[in-house]
């Protein structure tokens, strides 16, 4: 199957610094790229669609604001969680792929002290 | 009530037993999709289904779609088969997922 690669897989920050995590389709092109979280022992919580070239749309209740989604190529998603916070601490997974056929990244854990 | 719903949330079996994970939906689907999460986080894929029934190795995961309900069953289990189990289902790019199956397979 295709495959998409996070980095970094884990990050420990202070609070108050900003985190970039990538999310790459290392053997197709993706227009569409999806950000979750994961709480423990929860599913994944869709945050937000990424889309090439234009704005991201976030699912209700997610700042824009704080989770920065950038989709600059066909092949590259960027989340960029802002002036993190304890809370902010969380297990980010994204996928990609066609309608209905998504593959998704092995996942960043986030640690914010 | 969630829009796909897993039971149980949690099982422990001796390896070798037959495993069944079943989950139900309330949505309109175009495709059902049965996820493997292991400790470390990442996610497979393990099935996608539409219709009737699929296999791959130890693995066989049927769907029903008048019932609105799927089932996973795993043979012969082994203590590396020990993950969360996740049902999700999509509709295009839209894609639900449920709680997830904790499984334990003891040796």
């Amino acid at each position: 199957g295709a495959v998409v690669s996070q980095h970094p897989s884990r990050v420990i920050c202070k609070s108050g610094t900003s985190v970039k995590i990538e999310c790459r389709s290392l053997d197709f092109q993706a227009t569409t790229m999806f950000w979750y979280r994961q709480f423990p022992k929860k599913s994944l919580m869709l945050m937000a669609t990424s889309n090439e070239g234009s704005k991201a749309t976030y699912e209700q209740g997610v700042e824009k604001d704080k989770f920065l989604i950038n989709h600059a190529s066909l092949t590259l998603s960027t989340l960029t969680v802002t002036s993190a916070h304890p809370e902010d601490s969380s297990f980010y997974i994204c996928s990609g792929g066609e309608p209905n056929t998504q593959y998704f990244g092995p996942g960043t854990r986030l640690t914010v002290l | 009530k969630n829009e796909v719903e897993q039971s149980p949330q949690n099982l422990t079996a001796q390896e070798g037993e037959f495993i069944t994970i079943n989950c139900s939906y309330s949505v309109g689907i175009s495709a059902l999709h049965w996820l493997q999460q292991h400790p470390g986080g990442g996610i497979v894929s393990l099935f996608m289904l539409s219709s009737g029934k699929k296999k791959h190795g130890r693995l066989i995961a049927t769907i029903n779609i008048q019932e609105k309900h799927s089932s996973l069953h795993i043979t012969a289990s082994h203590p590396r088969d020990s993950a969360v189990y996740i049902c999700a289902v999509s509709f295009g790019y839209d894609m639900r997922f449920g709680a997830g199956t904790r499984l334990t397979v003891k040796p």
